[in-house]
């Protein structure tokens, strides 16, 4: 039972490079989250989708996009990497949105830890 | 906006019981969770309180009162594997933010033998 897998698990870029984050779930989860990680910072949520085709901002979106073309597979991309984007990034899912389901607690990947010199 | 407060660190030892508080002030509620993080790991799951009262979930107990905006965690004969993060969100109201999740800092337990 995989869960949530997050590719790749780390990564160095250089300022201006671009990069794809891959977050794969095999749950059947309707919803699906990118959030970033700092120090003292907890989690904050970058941008989500509430199914397959949507997506939507979070609290932190400048310089990040998104792309969900599959129900199972949601895309985080920087497409001109900053030193401020040096960040652990953690990919969740939660089946919210289908009948019968109240709230559900989200399902988080093993994080991806990325590096932008 | 969002507002949600959880101390930065606290120490106990192996066998106590320690209390984690969380409060919050949020436009729109429904429902807080609790997570455990360690060191370089995906959060997992611990509770979730929609209602006032107390779940108990073995050691881990967590309790909410709506009114206060308060919630705490409860952890009864702590061991040393229960050094960890512990996180507080809030779900907010799914009719506006569809259901999304507000996290705190978190709170760094140490757990001493």
């Amino acid at each position: 039972n995989a869960g949530v897998t997050q590719t790749p698990k780390f990564r160095v870029l250089k300022t201006g490079q671009s990069m794809t984050l891959l977050c794969a779930q095999d749950m059947n989860h309707e919803y699906m989250y990118w959030y970033r990680q700092d120090p003292g910072m907890g989690l904050r949520l970058i941008h989500y989708s509430v199914g397959e085709g949507t997506t939507a901002k979070g609290e932190v979106p400048d310089g990040y996009n998104v792309s969900r073309l599959k129900k199972q597979n949601f895309l985080l991309g920087l497409e001109s990497a900053a030193p401020s984007q040096t960040s652990v990034y953690f990919c969740a899912s939660d089946v919210s949105g289908q009948e019968g389901y109240s709230n559900q607690p989200q399902h988080f990947g093993d994080g991806t830890r990325l590096s932008i010199l | 906006g969002q507002n949600i407060d959880q101390p930065t660190e606290m120490t106990a030892t192996e066998g106590a019981i320690v209390q984690i508080n969380c409060t919050y002030q949020t436009s729109g509620f429904n429902g807080l969770f609790w997570y455990q993080q360690h060191a370089g790991e995906a959060p997992t799951f611990l509770s979730y309180n929609v209602l006032d009262g107390l779940e108990e979930k073995g050691r881990f107990s967590s309790f909410l009162s709506r009114s206060k905006g308060y919630s705490y965690l409860l952890l009864k004969e702590l061991q040393m594997k229960d050094s960890a993060s512990y996180l507080c969100a809030v779900c907010s109201d799914r009719g506006s933010t569809l259901g999304r999740l507000y996290f705190g800092r978190g709170t760094q337990l140490t757990v001493w033998p």
